[in-house]
């Protein structure tokens, strides 16, 4: 069983750019979260994907958007890419969207802002 | 909305001694709550979860938790910590569905030698 991957692992961009982070979720899950965990920070949560469908949002700006394949993997788009935006970036896949549903993580993409 | 709390940024023991990291947590329900490992450069790795029944859930690695509606916590303990364990430790809370889990700011631990 192969567990969350994520690419590419480390990225820098410059400010104003446009970045796509993916993550290909574990064997059977249908649920994508993603978290921007910042230096010396606990992660964030930006959004969750659920069959394809945006299914709850944190307080991020629409800058942040994603999506979620049929096969469900996903991709996190950050659009006009701001020096804040530095951070490690997970995705973590689950069975399902209750509360009970272990969310397996990634090992993240480490994104550059300069 | 919930909201997680660890109170110590950084704690030290030395390899053998007991462990206890704290956790205080703000939800008007009963919460799920859940302990993760981060090692450096890692992803995270779930320790233990509560979601209800026996307080006390055991977890991977030798890890436990002990749940206290009355205080609002949810304490990781271990009681002999080794090298590998040194990591950053994460304290989060979830509601009712797992779209908007909350983290604490982490709990960075050093084993001494």
């Amino acid at each position: 069983e192969t567990g969350v991957t994520q690419s590419p692992t480390h990225l820098i961009k410059t400010r104003g750019q446009q970045v796509t982070l993916r993550c290909s979720s574990q064997s059977g899950h249908n649920t994508v979260s993603w978290y921007q965990q910042a230096l010396g920070q606990g992660p964030q949560f930006i959004f969750q994907y659920y069959r394809e469908e945006e299914n709850g949002r944190g307080n991020f700006p629409p800058r942040f958007s994603g999506l979620q394949f049929p096969n469900y993997s996903s991709e996190l788009n950050v659009n006009a890419l701001e020096l804040d935006d530095s951070a490690l970036y997970l995705c973590a896949s689950s069975l399902g969207t209750t509360g009970n549903n272990e969310q397996f993580f990634g090992p993240g993409t480490r994104l550059t802002v300069l | 909305a919930q909201s997680v709390t660890q109170p110590d940024i950084h704690i030290t023991v030395s390899e053998g001694a007991s462990l206890e990291l704290r956790c205080n947590y703000s939800y008007g329900a009963t919460p799920y709550l859940f302990w993760y490992v981060q090692s450096p450069g890692q992803g995270l790795q779930l320790l233990l979860k509560y979601f209800s029944g026996d307080t006390l859930v055991q977890g991977i690695k030798g890890f436990e938790a002990e749940f206290k509606r009355s205080q609002s916590s949810f304490n990781l303990r271990k009681p002999s910590v080794h090298w590998s364990d040194a990591a950053e430790y994460f304290c989060a809370v979830g509601a009712g569905n797992n779209n908007d889990m909350r983290f604490g700011a982490g709990t960075r631990l050093t084993v001494k030698p």
